[in-house]
This record gives C-alpha cells, sequence and structure tokens, in this order.
C-alpha cells in the first residue's frame, strides 16, 4: 500500500451543497493529482497541484477548486452539488525526479442524494 | 483532443493461460503509458509503466509493449492466477503529467 491517504471515506451529501475532501500525500511528494472515478468507468483529471499551485486542469466546471497546503497536503472542493458528481474522487501523489509515476489513496466515495 | 482507447472491456481465461489487453492513444506528445490494477472496493494500483524511449518492458509475469508508430501499447500477463482478477487500466500522459485512462478491462481468471 502506498501512504497517500484520504479523508472521509464515504460521505452523503444533498443536492446543492457543498463538499470539502482531503488528501495527504506520501512523504516527499510535492505533487497531487485530483481524479473522478464515476461507476464502471476509469478515472478522470481534475486538476493538479504543484508546489502550492495548480498545474493544469481537466475538462471540470470552475464549483470544482482545490488547494495544495505547505507540507504538500492537498483539498478538493466541490460547490452546488449534483447528482452526478456522485463518484470515487481519487487523488494521487508524485515523487519528485520520477516523471509521471502517481500513486493513489483509496479514495472518497462521494454519494450525492 | 486526448483519448485512449482500451480493449476488451472484458476478458474471461482460464488459470495458467496468458491474457492480453490493448490501448491506443491520440496525443503524439504522449510519453508515458502506466497501467494500474483495481480491485473491487480499493484503489488503482501501479503495476508496470513504460515510457516513450523503450518498447519493452517486463516484471515476472507481465510485460508491456509500445508501438510509438501506431500510437499503441500493450500489457501482456503471462500465467494468470485467480488473484491477477480485477479491472485493469492504461493511461497515457505527456508532459503535463494529466493521465489520461482507458474505459477499463474486467479479467477473470477462472481456476
Amino acid at each position: 500500500e502506498t501512504g497517500v491517504t484520504q479523508s472521509p471515506t464515504h460521505l452523503i451529501k444533498t443536492r446543492g451543497q457543498q463538499v470539502t475532501l482531503r488528501c495527504s500525500s506520501q512523504s516527499g511528494h510535492n505533487t497531487v493529482s485530483w481524479y473522478q472515478q464515476a461507476l464502471g468507468q476509469g478515472p478522470q483529471f481534475i486538476f493538479q497541484y504543484y508546489r502550492e499551485e495548480e498545474n493544469g486542469r481537466g475538462n471540470f466546471p470552475p464549483r470544482f477548486s482545490g488547494l495544495q497546503f505547505p507540507n504538500y497536503s492537498s483539498e478538493l472542493n466541490v460547490n452546488a452539488l449534483e447528482l452526478d458528481d456522485s463518484a470515487l474522487y481519487l487523488c494521487a501523489s508524485s515523487l519528485p525526479g520520477t516523471g509521471d509515476e502517481q500513486y493513489f489513496g483509496p479514495g472518497t466515495r462521494l454519494t450525492v442524494t | 483532443g486526448e483519448n485512449v482507447e482500451q480493449h476488451p472491456s472484458t476478458l474471461s481465461v482460464q488459470e495458467g493461460d496468458s491474457a492480453v489487453i490493448k490501448c491506443t492513444y491520440s496525443d503524439s506528445a504522449s510519453n508515458y503509458f502506466p497501467w494500474y490494477k483495481q480491485e473491487l472496493g480499493k484503489r488503482p494500483q501501479l503495476i508496470i509503466d513504460i515510457r516513450s524511449n523503450v518498447g519493452e518492458k517486463k516484471d515476472q509475469r507481465i510485460a508491456v509493449t509500445l508501438n510509438k508508430t501506431a500510437k499503441h501499447f500493450s500489457l501482456h500477463i503471462t500465467e494468470t492466477q485467480p488473484e491477477d482478477s480485477a479491472v485493469y487500466f492504461c493511461a497515457g500522459s505527456g508532459n503535463t503529467g494529466k493521465l489520461i485512462f482507458g474505459q477499463g478491462t474486467t479479467l477473470q481468471v477462472k481456476p
């Protein structure tokens, strides 16, 4: 298992609410990427953070936002939740200097009702 | 736009047989191709990867091949075991570090 952790494990929210998901990267990893995985599909890239700055974004609306902290942990915030936001949210961290090897956390299962 | 196509979507083999999963990519700038194994309810686990300057890479029973000209890469699992049963995802990325995933292949290894 990798050292990437995520919280909470599961979350149930109502449409229109806001949610914050958290990720602690593996020790020494300064890059964190967030992915959304709908049931039966591959993960889709949301955005990436490197040294506290957004470093690339996928095709997700602005109500998906993020932060990275000086200790390289990260948050994903989703405003105005929609039913289609129900998914597994994965974060992945990378070692500096190893290119693109990304190691995933266990994910947060978000259900929007 | 960037796209990774993966085939087949499901694959059933007898224990001990080989399994092959194929992916094609559209972005010529892609230079890194990892494969992930995801068991039910668990995180995707990196099992092998290949970079564009290499044509083939092996790790015990697992191998990956890359054909840059044709823009396709494949995962080969030999001597399959029941514990190999899982969903396998291919992915590609360029210099941005953004992974584009295929749709996944559900591999079932029958004892």
